[in-house]
Parts: structure tokens; C-alpha cells; sequence
């Protein structure tokens, strides 16, 4: 049973390009999160997504940040005109529904670097 | 709001030894408490849990934590650390009475030495 992937795993922009991130679940999972994790910090919360729906998305930037978890397909992370502030480890975690008390299970990452 | 910390951001042991990465934690009601690892270029990896019933959890690869609703603590130990046990260790809560994310602690840099 495959886990929790992403890609790509390093992805590197100019200021004011885009950047995409993709996350596919765990097979059976159809409940998908993304974190952001700044060099020695901790993971923030950005948004909490269902097939089709964003359930949450208190911890997204109001701004350029956007996420989707169509139907078919893996959930994206999309990030218009990067700054040289949004450079940090983004990871997706699935878990198979919305109880509080499931752990998550987290992808590899991907680091993004913005120049 | 809810909150964690883990008040040392690097925990250094000698192998053999045992060992504590400590956290507190903070939310308006009564919580759900994850431990996990991180390590170096990979994902985070759950470690344990607690979820209700006995205030003490084991876990993966040797791992236990206990809960302490007084001192709203949830530590996580091993009796005899290993070199590969060397890791970043992030301790997360999550209010069960609400809908709110989890939110994670900035983590605990164990360093195992030989």
C-alpha cells in the first residue's frame, strides 16, 4: 500500500512565477491536509480538504495561495507569484476521514526555493 | 485557542540512557495528543497517541507517553536510547470538542550519542 506522495520533491522558482504542488493520498484515504513547515519551526496548518470540497482553510494566506482536491486526481497546492518568503517545506498529509482522533499520514514533502 | 510547547529545542542523551522529550499542551477542552518523527528530508512519521483510557501509550520502536491532565503534560520517553533514535520529534493536539486542526509544536531535536 503505497503512501502518502508528492511531487515534486524540490521545486525551485523565480520571484513572481508559479509553483504547483501535487499530493496524492494514501489508497483509501479522501481526506487531505497541507502544512507548511519554515526552517526551525514547527508545521503550520494551511488547509484541510474532501474530494471536491475545502473543509478548512483558516491557515491559507488570503492571498496567491489556492488549493484543490478534485474528484479525479492528486490535490494541488498552488502558489501564484512567489515571493522569496514563501520558501519552505510544504507537506501533504491524508487520513481515511474526518475523526478528530485518526492520526495522519504525512508525504515526503516538497521544498520549495524561491530566487 | 489551542496551543503546544515543547520547551527544549534540543534534548542531547547517551545511548543506553534513558530518555524524555517533553511537551504541554493547551486547549479549551479535552484533547486528542500525537507524537511525531521527523527525519532529516522525509515526512513526519507517527510515533503514539492519546485518545482516552489509560494515561500511559506505547508506541512505535519503543516509544511511550503519558498523559497528565493536571499538569496538561503529555512527555514522551524511552527507557534505553539509540544512535538511530536521533531525530526531530514534534509533539501536536487537537481539541476533540471542536472542529480545529492540528496543531504541532516546533519540535524537539534528540540527538543520540554513542
Amino acid at each position: 500500500n503505497a503512501g502518502v506522495m508528492q511531487n515534486p520533491r524540490h521545486l525551485v522558482r523565480r520571484r513572481g512565477q508559479e509553483a504547483r504542488l501535487r499530493c496524492s493520498p494514501m489508497k483509501g484515504h479522501s481526506h487531505v491536509y497541507w502544512y507548511r513547515q519554515l526552517p526551525e519551526e514547527g508545521l503550520k496548518f494551511m488547509v484541510y480538504l474532501q474530494k471536491e470540497n475545502i473543509i478548512d482553510e483558516s491557515g491559507m494566506p488570503k492571498e496567491r495561495f489556492s488549493a484543490e482536491f478534485p474528484k479525479e486526481g492528486p490535490s494541488i497546492l498552488r502558489i501564484q507569484q512567489v515571493v522569496r518568503g514563501d520558501s519552505a517545506a510544504y507537506f501533504c498529509a491524508s487520513s481515511p476521514d474526518s475523526s478528530f482522533y485518526n492520526e495522519q499520514f504525512f508525504g515526503p514533502g516538497t521544498r520549495l526555493t524561491v530566487l | 485557542a489551542q496551543s503546544v510547547a515543547q520547551p527544549e529545542d534540543q534534548v542531547n542523551v547517551a545511548e543506553g540512557n534513558p530518555l524524555t522529550v517533553k511537551c504541554t499542551y493547551s486547549v479549551s477542552g479535552n484533547p486528542y495528543l500525537f507524537w511525531y518523527v521527523q527525519y532529516p528530508n522525509r515526512g513526519l512519521q507517527f510515533l503514539l497517541k492519546y485518545i482516552t483510557g489509560d494515561n500511559l501509550v506505547k508506541g512505535s520502536y519503543g516509544f511511550e507517553a503519558e498523559f497528565n491532565k493536571s499538569q496538561t503534560s503529555f512527555h514522551l520517553k524511552k527507557p534505553s536510547a539509540l544512535v538511530s533514535d536521533s531525530a526531530l520529534y514534534f509533539c501536536a493536539v487537537r481539541d476533540r470538542s471542536g472542529n480545529t486542526p492540528l496543531v504541532f509544536g516546533k519540535g524537539t531535536r534528540l540527538s543520540v550519542i554513542a
